[in-house]
């Protein structure tokens, strides 16, 4: 699987935004970029994916880098329930076959209120 | 939508009892389950993968005799802790997709706090 890199953590204040990076200079032209965040002491929760193109959603938008090396997951307005471990990973289609989520350290997010 | 159940939420039980672990789709229906362990303040490791219908494919150093995984239908699949030991104790997880393409999104349950005294 190709790796990503993310910071281990970092700090936001309520209502302001936030924007999360995430590295991965070794991706494919086929992989996806997925986004899942896992609050404490439950499963994850996926947020958002996508492959070459920007992409919005109720929960976030993902900014992805024209050379798809780096993508940043940013969240609008970050209210004390945004505080989780977000996760970054990349999921390969090849059409066929079983795609797994490898989970990384991801980013640990903490929402001062 | 897209809400994995899974069940029973907690469990504490004595060392040598064998306990199972339910997950389903509730509204759609799952090509394929997985299951993940996660041990406190580290990141989830995925166990095995199975579709509907075949044996699970597990990751390696995981036993499978220890962690039966029964897959019956597309929106229930079983994880079994046989003789559970303290050393078993954990987080488990599973999750459900639709679909085989790294285009599809995967919807997780909200675990299992599973305690082996």
């Amino acid at each position: 699987d190709a790796k990503t890199t993310q910071p281990n953590s970092m700090e936001s204040n309520e209502e302001e935004p936030v924007h999360l990076p995430c590295n991965h200079s070794t991706i494919s032209g086929t992989d996806y970029i997925h986004w899942y965040r896992q609050l404490p002491s439950q499963g994850p929760e996926y947020v958002i994916h996508g492959l070459t193109s920007n992409v919005n959603n109720r929960m976030a938008s993902l900014a992805i880098a024209e050379d798809r090396k780096s993508s940043t997951l940013i969240l609008h307005r970050a209210t004390l329930r945004d505080a989780a471990v977000y996760y970054c990973i990349l999921l390969r289609n090849s059409g066929a076959g079983s795609y797994q989520l490898t989970f990384g350290k991801g980013t640990k997010l903490s929402v001062i209120p | 939508g897209a809400v994995v159940s899974q069940h029973p939420s907690r469990v504490i039980c004595k060392s040598g009892t064998s306990v199972k672990i339910e997950c389903r789709s509730l509204d759609f229906q799952a090509t394929t389950m997985f299951w993940y362990r996660q041990f406190p303040k580290q990141s989830l490791m995925l166990m095995a993968t199975s579709n509907e219908g075949s044996k699970a494919t597990y990751e390696q150093g995981v036993e499978k005799d220890k962690f039966l995984i029964n897959h019956a239908s597309l929106t229930l699949s079983t994880l079994t802790v046989t003789s559970a030991h303290p050393e078993d104790s954990s987080f488990y997880i599973c999750s459900a997709r639709v679909g085989f393409g790294g285009n599809q999104p995967q919807h997780f349950g909200d675990g299992t706090r599973l305690s082996i005294l």
